[in-house]
C-alpha cells in the first residue's frame, strides 16, 4: 500500500539558512507524482511543488527545489534562504498515476524559522 | 481568479446533530475532493468527484458521511448524528485533470467542525 513518511516532527533553521525536510514513500506503480503544501497557522494548504516519477530533473520553483532520488524513494523538500514567513507546517504528499486521484499525506513537519 | 471556497469557516455542533459542509471549486475544475485533518494530523482523504462519473467514496469513515456534488460544481458533505471524533478541520480541494500533467490540487480555507 502507498504510505508516505516524514520523519521530522520539528525543524528550526536560521533566517537566510537552507533548510531540508525529509520525505520517503512507498508505491508499487512506476507512474506518480509528489508534491509538497505548507500549511501556515492560518489553515489553507498552500501547493509548493510537484515532482512526476519520470521527471529526469529535479524540481525548482523559486526558493523551493525538491531532491528526488528515486531509487532510494526520497523526495526532500529544499528551501534556500529561510525567511521567517517559511514557519509553517510542511506536507508531503503522493499521488498514484493508475489509481485514484487521491492524495496521500505525510503526517506533516513543523518549521521554525528563528531571527 | 477566486480560488476553492468553503463555508461555513467554523462550525460548532451538538452531539448528534446533522451538519452540512460547503465547497464551491475553482471554475472550470472537474475534480473535486475531500479530505478531513484531525488535530496535529496529516490529511485524510474521504471522498472525489470527478465529472459525472461515480465518486470515489472509499475513504468515508462510516455511513453517517456522506457527499453530492450538483451541477458539477458546488459539492457539500454531511455528517449525519455527528459524534465528538467527528470534529476536525474538512478541507476540499479542486484540480483540473485536463490542465497538465501535475494535476495539482488547490485547497480550500477549510471548515472547522467542533462536535461538543
Amino acid at each position: 500500500a502507498q504510505k508516505i513518511t516524514q520523519t521530522q516532527p520539528g525543524m528550526f533553521v536560521q533566517e537566510k539558512e537552507a533548510v531540508t525536510l525529509d520525505c520517503t514513500y512507498d508505491t508499487s506503480d512506476q507512474s506518480y507524482g509528489l508534491f509538497w503544501y505548507k500549511q501556515p497557522s492560518s489553515g489553507e494548504m498552500i501547493f509548493l511543488i510537484y515532482q512526476g516519477s519520470y521527471d529526469e530533473q529535479n524540481a525548482t520553483e523559486g526558493r523551493y527545489s525538491l531532491n528526488f532520488q528515486k531509487a532510494r524513494k526520497s523526495a526532500n523538500l529544499v528551501i534556500s534562504a529561510s525567511q521567517l514567513g517559511d514557519s509553517a507546517m510542511y506536507f508531503c504528499a503522493m499521488r498514484e498515476e493508475y489509481n485514484t486521484d487521491k492524495l496521500i499525506f505525510g503526517t506533516g513537519t513543523r518549521l521554525q524559522v528563528f531571527p | 481568479g477566486a480560488g476553492v471556497s468553503q463555508s461555513p469557516s467554523n462550525k460548532v455542533t451538538e452531539k448528534g446533530k446533522d451538519v452540512e459542509l460547503r465547497c464551491d471549486p475553482i471554475s472550470g475544475h472537474t475534480a473535486l475532493y475531500w479530505y478531513r485533518q484531525s488535530l496535529g494530523q496529516g490529511l485524510e482523504f474521504l471522498i472525489y468527484f470527478q465529472g459525472n462519473s461515480a465518486p470515489d467514496k472509499s475513504g468515508l469513515p462510516s455511513d453517517r458521511f456522506s457527499a453530492e456534488r450538483t451541477g458539477g460544481s458546488v459539492s457539500t458533505l454531511t455528517i449525519q448524528r455527528t459524534q465528538q471524533e467527528d470534529s476536525a478541520v474538512y478541507l476540499c480541494a479542486s484540480s483540473d485533470p485536463a490542465g497538465g500533467s501535475t494535476d495539482t490540487q488547490y485547497f480550500g480555507p477549510g471548515t472547522r467542525l467542533t462536535v461538543l
